[in-house]
C-alpha cells in the first residue's frame, strides 16, 4: 500500500498547456516537499511546504499544502518542454528522523 | 563544496557477486540517507544515518545489506551475493537536522546497479 498517492502516473501535453499534479494521503504530514528527477540523475527539490493550506510559487510553478496537511499539488502554468522529467511529492512524518516517504512520481512529457 | 557525490555511478556485477557503493555528503549535514529506487517508482527508504549512528533500518535491507557511516562523514553500502531483484538505482542524500520550511534533502546522481 503505498501511504502517498500521486496521480497522474503519466502525463503527456503539448507546450503551452496548464496541468496539475496530485499527491494525497490518509496519514498527516508535518510537511511535504516536491522534487523533480532527470532520467540517469537524483531528484532535485523544487520546495518544501510546511503549514496547512499554504500556497508556494516557483515562476510557472504553483504548490499548494491541502489545509488538514495530508495531500498537495503541484499546478504548472504554460508548461514547456524543458518541465519533461518525473515529478515526486515526498511526505515527512513528525518523529520519524526527517526520512521522506514519496510517491510513486509522476512522468510528465511535454512535446513541443 | 560540490554536494552529494556517489561513485561508482554505475556498476554491473553478476549475481552471487558483493558490491559496494560509496556516498560523501554535503560536509555540514549530519544526516544521511540511502533509498532504492526502480524504474517508474519513486524512492523507497533503506536507511538512515545521524552523524555515525544507524538510526533506521527499513525492513527492505535484508540481512544482505549493510551499511556503514564509520566517522560520521563518508557512507558505504553493500550488497553481498547480490540477486538480480537487487538491479535498481540506489540513491544517497544528506540533509540538515529539522524538518522547517526550508528543509529538504541533497540527493546525490546514484548508482546504477545492474545484476546479470
Amino acid at each position: 500500500t503505498q501511504l502517498l498517492e500521486q496521480s497522474p502516473q503519466f502525463l503527456s501535453i503539448q507546450e503551452g498547456e496548464n496541468l496539475t499534479v496530485y499527491c494525497n494521503s490518509s496519514s498527516v504530514f508535518s510537511s511535504l516537499q516536491w522534487y523533480r528527477q532527470e532520467p540517469g540523475e537524483g531528484p532535485v527539490l523544487l520546495v518544501t511546504v510546511v503549514t496547512g493550506g499554504e500556497v508556494k510559487k516557483l515562476k510557472r510553478l504553483t504548490f499548494q499544502f491541502g489545509d488538514a496537511r495530508k495531500d498537495s499539488s503541484l499546478h504548472i502554468t504554460a508548461a514547456q518542454p524543458g518541465d519533461t522529467g518525473l515529478y515526486l511529492c515526498a511526505g515527512v512524518m513528525r518523529n520519524q528522523g526527517g526520512k521522506l516517504i514519496f510517491g510513486q512520481g509522476t512522468e510528465l512529457s511535454v512535446k513541443p | 563544496d560540490t554536494g552529494v557525490s556517489q561513485d561508482p555511478r554505475h556498476k554491473i556485477t553478476k549475481r552471487g557477486q558483493n558490491v559496494t557503493f560509496r556516498c560523501d555528503p554535503i560536509s555540514e549535514h549530519n544526516r544521511l540517507y540511502w533509498y532504492r529506487q526502480t524504474l517508474g517508482q519513486g524512492p523507497e527508504f533503506l536507511t538512515y544515518f545521524q552523524n555515525e549512528a544507524q538510526l533506521e533500518k527499513s525492513r527492505l535491507l535484508s540481512d544482505r545489506f549493510s551499511a556503514e557511516r564509520p566517522k560520521g562523514s563518508f557512507s558505504t553500502l553493500e550488497i553481498q551475493r547480490t540477486e538480480q531483484g537487487d538491479s535498481a538505482m540506489y540513491l544517497c542524500a544528506s540533509s540538515p537536522e529539522g524538518t522547517g520550511p526550508n528543509y529538504g534533502y541533497t540527493f546525490g546522481s546514484g548508482t546504477r546497479l545492474t545484476v546479470v
